[in-house]
């Protein structure tokens, strides 16, 4: 069975500084990631997903997340945040198109003046 | 546009009656699910369906219903017998296919209150 381990449940940053939030994820096979994204009282929106090929993955709102395999992590970065990236972000894997999604239990990034 | 509805966004209920959440896609999606989000626990899967008139349980399913007698529709019922009800309910879908990459699309979420 997958697992998926959100490091951070929140996490506090100025506007324009960098910031990551991180996702360890368990499974005995190949997996396929996603980050998800969602605004208060909001459902989730897709951030970016990792399907394979290049580990560096690129994603809406200047979002990038990078998929390392050998330390079964997919970190997300944005490199200077703005006030409306406050939000909940999940980290989100499966290990096939046919199998269910299993969620982290979600960062609250807070961004402020 | 294409999309998925939930509906109501907002439901008050008191304890030991039963209520139905709508949720209706036309994205023309096979698989459709049902997640319960509860702060600091994330998503956790209630019911899902792969296909009309077929359902499976998830994680969490016991003091739930659903139904699926029509692909666009996947209505979940949150009985009496549902300890602690008061939660956000989260509808999703995805294709089936080529189409499918894993990605679950979700509606705008429908907040339960018991009183």
């Amino acid at each position: 069975a997958q697992s998926v381990t959100q490091l951070d449940s929140q996490v506090p940053v100025f506007e324009e500084a960098p910031v990551e939030l991180r996702c360890n994820y368990s499974s005995s096979v190949s997996v396929y990631l996603f980050w998800y994204v969602q605004y208060p009282n909001q459902g989730l929106q897709l951030l970016l997903k990792y399907l394979s090929g290049s580990t560096l993955v690129k994603g809406i709102n200047g979002f990038e997340a990078e998929f390392n395999k050998s330390q079964t992590s997919f970190h997300l970065r944005k490199p200077s945040v703005h006030i409306s990236d406050t939000a909940e972000y999940f980290c989100a894997v499966t290990t096939g198109t046919a199998s269910k999604l299993t969620f982290g239990t979600g960062t609250r990034l807070q961004v402020t003046l | 546009d294409g999309g998925i509805t939930q509906s109501p966004k907002y439901l008050f209920r008191k304890e030991g009656q039963n209520v139905t959440l709508s949720c209706e896609q036309n994205l023309n999606h096979d698989a459709m699910y049902w997640y319960r989000q509860d702060p600091g626990q994330g998503l956790r899967l209630i019911y899902y369906s792969q296909i009309v008139n077929d359902f499976q349980k998830g994680d969490i399913a016991e003091g739930y219903s659903v139904s699926r007698e029509k692909k666009e529709s996947f209505p979940l019922t949150v009985t009496s017998a549902q300890k602690n009800p008061t939660a956000f309910y989260l509808c999703a879908s995805k294709p089936s296919g080529r189409a499918n990459t894993g990605e679950l699309f979700f509606g705008e979420g429908s907040r339960l209150t018991v009183l």
